[in-house]
């Protein structure tokens, strides 16, 4: 059974960077969603873990940064200037074909506070 | 504002069939094919339908999709207890370059 580990919760202020690393398999592309509590799910972008090349919501274009590292079969989503409405857990999903997320990671609790 | 929109709520009694809509456009479901996901508390989404209307393994075949042209539709047959959750759809957008959700609908067994 294929599983997506996240890294753990953060609590960060204002301002701030957060980076939320998921452990993968495999060398399907990788999809970062999240939802805010109480509401539905937000897409921020997709990353190819072989080439490394990215797509973003562009929403998020300017604040997030997406990487992979092929020797851990890592990939990490970094995104900068927290507010207090980037409040949320964050998923890594994995692309079974067509942006279909067959797989999701535990999700990581995001909260920005001062 | 979501991109798909979906009923907020719906609702059935057990064993009942309810439908989920999801209205979309061209540049996403009228050309893109839809998915569909369960949302429960305290959970990871899980993906229910892909490409319009295809079931991973695992998911019952009360569950099934159909699209047409820029709408889509989720339902559900012989509703059960556990089938109470928030269900979304999703497409890919070829105007925003980018995955977009409908809104949420909330699926009550009463």
């Amino acid at each position: 059974q294929v599983q997506l580990v996240q890294s753990g919760a953060e609590v960060m202020r204002p301002g701030a960077s957060v980076k939320v690393s998921c452990k993968t398999s495999g060398s399907y592309y990788m999809h970062w969603v999240r939802q805010a509590p109480g509401q539905g799910l937000e897409w921020i972008g997709i990353i190819n873990p072989s080439g490394g090349g990215t797509t973003y919501a562009q929403k998020f274009q300017g604040r997030v940064t997406m990487t992979r590292d092929t020797s851990t079969s890592t990939i990490y989503m970094e995104l900068s200037s927290l507010r207090s409405e980037d409040t949320a857990v964050y998923y890594c999903a994995r692309d079974l074909e067509r942006h279909a997320f067959d797989i999701w990671g535990q999700g990581t609790m995001v909260t920005v506070s001062s | 504002q979501s991109v798909l929109t979906q009923p907020p709520s719906a609702s059935g009694t057990p064993g009942q069939r309810v439908t989920i809509s999801c209205s979309g456009s061209s540049s996403n479901v009228g050309s893109n094919t839809v998915h569909w996901y369960q949302d429960l508390p305290g959970t990871a989404p899980k993906l229910l339908i892909y490409t319009n209307n295809q079931r991973p393994s695992g998911v019952p075949d009360r569950f099934s999709g159909s699209k047409s042209g820029t709408s889509a539709s989720l339902a559900i047959s012989g509703l059960q207890s556990e089938d109470e959750a928030d269900y979304y759809c999703a497409a890919w957008d070829d105007s925003l370059n980018a995955v977009v959700f409908g809104g949420g609908t909330k699926v009550t067994v009463l």
